[in-house]
């Protein structure tokens, strides 16, 4: 069974900087792309990024440039999400998301909400 | 980057009745070497990750119910809900992958 178990949630302080992780199992890690997606209360469904575990291939969307860092471990079938200079219009669900090629988002894991409050 | 647009914003129904909600992509999401449109369609439903209703614009995720069906090509996009139930309250979202940045629809909110 494929699975995607995201870390627990967060409550950071602006200026901060986020890390969480999303451990896959029921299938081999190299073999699917794995994005990121938030949703910030009230707000809708918002594309983070990209990355290719089986060569760190990354994108992210433009808005993140230079705050965004996608990582994955091969030894241990983990995807990380980093975030820094964090503000307080970063609170949100944070998802991570396999992708199952051409049919595009395939399995999710559950979410880790993230607090940004001084 | 490929601009979704939906409508309504909000849409609200009877028990039984039919919902339409439209979708309008800035540029074509036809995947002409695969003869597919990279359009999905997505349920949201508070502390859950969403769930893809619909995909390649018109294919059914296995285990949805066949009251959903998602139909159109190139840029303009339908989801239609038959036979409303108060299971479908959520919020909808039309979701392209045709190209990075991988973008959404706004949202469509439907309520009994």
């Amino acid at each position: 069974e494929v699975q995607l178990v995201q870390s627990g949630s967060e409550v950071k302080k602006p200026g901060t900087t986020l890390r969480i992780s999303c451990r896959i199992s029921g299938y081999n890690f190299n073999d699917y792309y794995l994005h990121w997606v938030r949703q910030a209360p009230g707000k809708g469904l918002e594309w983070v990024g990209l990355i290719d575990p089986a060569d760190a291939e990354r994108k992210n969307a433009e808005k993140f440039r230079g705050r965004v860092t996608l990582t994955a471990d091969t030894s241990t079938d983990t995807a990380y999400l980093g975030l820094r200079s964090l503000r307080s219009d970063d609170t949100a669900f944070y998802y991570c998301v396999r992708v199952g090629g051409s049919i595009g988002f395939d399995h999710w894991g559950q979410g880790t909400l993230v607090t940004v409050s001084s | 980057d490929i601009v979704l647009t939906q409508s309504p914003d909000s849409l609200a129904v009877s028990l039984g009745e039919r919902a339409t909600i439209n979708c309008k992509s800035s540029q074509s999401v036809f995947y002409t070497s695969g003869n597919k449109n990279y359009l999905a369609w997505f349920q949201h439903k508070p502390g859950q990750p969403p769930k893809k209703l619909i995909y390649w614009a018109s294919t059914r995720e296995s285990g949805v119910p066949d009251r959903f069906s998602g139909s159109g090509s190139g840029t303009d996009f339908t989801l239609t809900i038959r036979n409303v139930q108060a299971e479908d309250v959520a919020v909808y979202y039309c979701h392209q992958y045709y190209s990075t940045p991988w973008t959404f629809g706004q949202g469509t909110k439907v309520e009994i």
